[in-house]
């Protein structure tokens, strides 16, 4: 099993759609986690930080089921501007500071 | 203010020659790792720097690849004799402070051709 998960899509929405993305992970010390978004030939930027259940800020809610070893992203109100690849970031606290990425997701918004 | 800038921003090399990649982070930033993506692929993390801590090697591929980082300043990220699977986007990040607290910040990346 990979460390780090995630359907690599592409998930192919219609404007103002929900769309959700999961990410498994495989280390169950992970205390934090986090969402990434990556344009197409650009570096990925910080979406969003998860470091206890969940967390929302506007359209993005992120959770986390500990249980389950599981992130989900939830995107309402889709946007064309949303269509990018969505990396999935757990930290190894096993392995010094290494940060393991998922694969990513890659989501296509069309009009 | 300035953000993680890396150079060159784009090269091409032959197969055999030896590559240098250049990093600047975000002044201030005790943290530095460099990551290799290859053409629709994640992110492989390569090296990790803090502060004046030995680097953390463990996803260096070959001993082809070797990183150094003065201070808490400017990285190099040296490859030798290249082959043409080291094509890829070769990734810098800098944050205040350890991986999982702190946000990273990424360069622009080199995209490394290997002919």
């Amino acid at each position: 099993r990979k460390e780090v998960e995630q359907d690599p899509g592409p998930f192919n929405v219609p404007e103002g759609a929900t769309v959700a993305f999961n990410c498994t992970y495989s280390n169950s010390a992970s205390q934090s986690f986090f969402w990434y978004r990556q344009d197409c030939r650009k570096e990925p930027k910080l979406l969003m930080s998860v470091y206890s259940s969940g967390n929302e800020d506007g359209r993005f809610t992120a959770q986390l089921n500990r249980a389950s070893q599981y992130i989900s992203l939830l995107i309402r109100d889709s946007k064309l501007s949303d269509s990018a690849t969505y990396l999935c970031v757990v930290p190894d606290n096993n392995a010094g500071n290494m940060l393991t990425f998922g694969g990513g997701t890659r989501l296509m918004v069309k009009p | 203010g300035a953000g993680v800038s890396q150079s060159p921003s784009n090269k091409v090399t032959e197969k055999g020659k030896d590559v240098e990649l250049r990093c600047d982070p975000i002044s201030g930033h005790t943290a530095l790792y460099w990551y290799r993506q290859r053409l629709g692929q994640g992110l492989e993390f390569l090296i990790y720097f803090q502060g004046n801590s030995a680097p953390d090697k463990s996803g260096l591929p070959s001993d082809r690849f070797s990183a150094e980082r003065t201070g808490e300043s400017v990285s190099t990220l040296t490859i030798q004799r290249t082959q043409q699977e080291d094509s890829a986007v070769y990734l810098c990040a800098s944050s205040l402070g350890v991986a999982g607290l702190y946000e990273q910040y990424f360069g622009p990346g080199t995209r490394l051709t290997v002919t």
